[in-house]
């Protein structure tokens, strides 16, 4: 089984700053790499899939870049909307497994 | 709009049965595999099983293997998850998802049926 870890736990920032996730895999998903977003009481939302990818209606302050094993979320400058807990996943191989999050917080 | 809608989440005994339902709409179907995902209580999420659009090919997490299956119905856009033996580490919220392939990223979900399993 892959294990994704997320890294930092959390990430206690303003609105305007700049985020960095980082999702690091314990072997190669190659780019078989998802982030989403889930802010309290919602349903995960995606944003970027094959590692880069933004998904349909994603503003483009949201990036996502590496390959191979190491992975990383930016976002370029917070809004307040932003704040909440994003996860990485992948999908290259079977059980598909997801980070433990990283809180965005205020 | 792509719309999902779980159903089925309720409260029953350690060793007990439920069957969560996921209604589908706004897009084809048959053109895309299903997923469910759950969330235990401040945790983070669990991949819990897959179909393809054909129905066949479902795939389980080793930890609901032999307990829980996944069908789904193609004239009712109607995907399930039969779940059965349950144990106290199966509450969660459920979520339904929509795929791509069976080993896809999610593109849309449902916004989930809490299940509780508890004495």
């Amino acid at each position: 089984e892959v294990v994704l870890t997320q890294s930092p736990g959390t990430l206690s920032l303003s609105p305007g700053e700049r985020a960095t996730l980082s999702c690091r895999a314990s072997q190669t998903v190659t780019d078989s790499l998802a982030w989403y977003q889930q802010k309290p009481g919602q349903a995960p939302r995606l944003l970027i899939h094959d590692a880069s990818n933004r998904a349909t209606g994603i503003p483009a302050r949201f990036s996502g870049s590496g390959s191979g094993a190491d992975f990383t979320l930016t976002i370029s400058s917070l809004e307040p909307e932003d704040f909440a807990i994003y996860y990485c996943q992948q999908y290259y191989t079977r059980p598909l497994t997801f980070g433990g999050g990283t809180k965005v917080e205020i | 709009e792509v719309q999902l809608v779980e159903s089925g989440g309720d409260l029953v005994q350690p060793g007990g049965s439920l069957r969560l339902s996921c209604a589908a709409s706004g897009f084809i179907f048959t053109n895309f595999a299903m997923s469910w995902v759950r969330q235990a209580p401040g945790k983070g999420l669990e991949w819990v099983s897959s179909i393809n659009a054909g129905a066949g090919s479902p795939h389980l997490a080793d930890s609901v293997k032999g307990r829980f299956t996944i069908s789904r119905d193609n004239s009712r856009d109607t995907v399930f998850l039969q779940m059965n033996s349950l144990r106290g580490e199966d509450t969660a919220i459920y979520y339904c998802a929509q795929a791509l392939s069976t080993r896809g990223y999610n593109l849309y979900w449902g916004q989930g049926t809490l299940v509780t399993v508890s004495s």
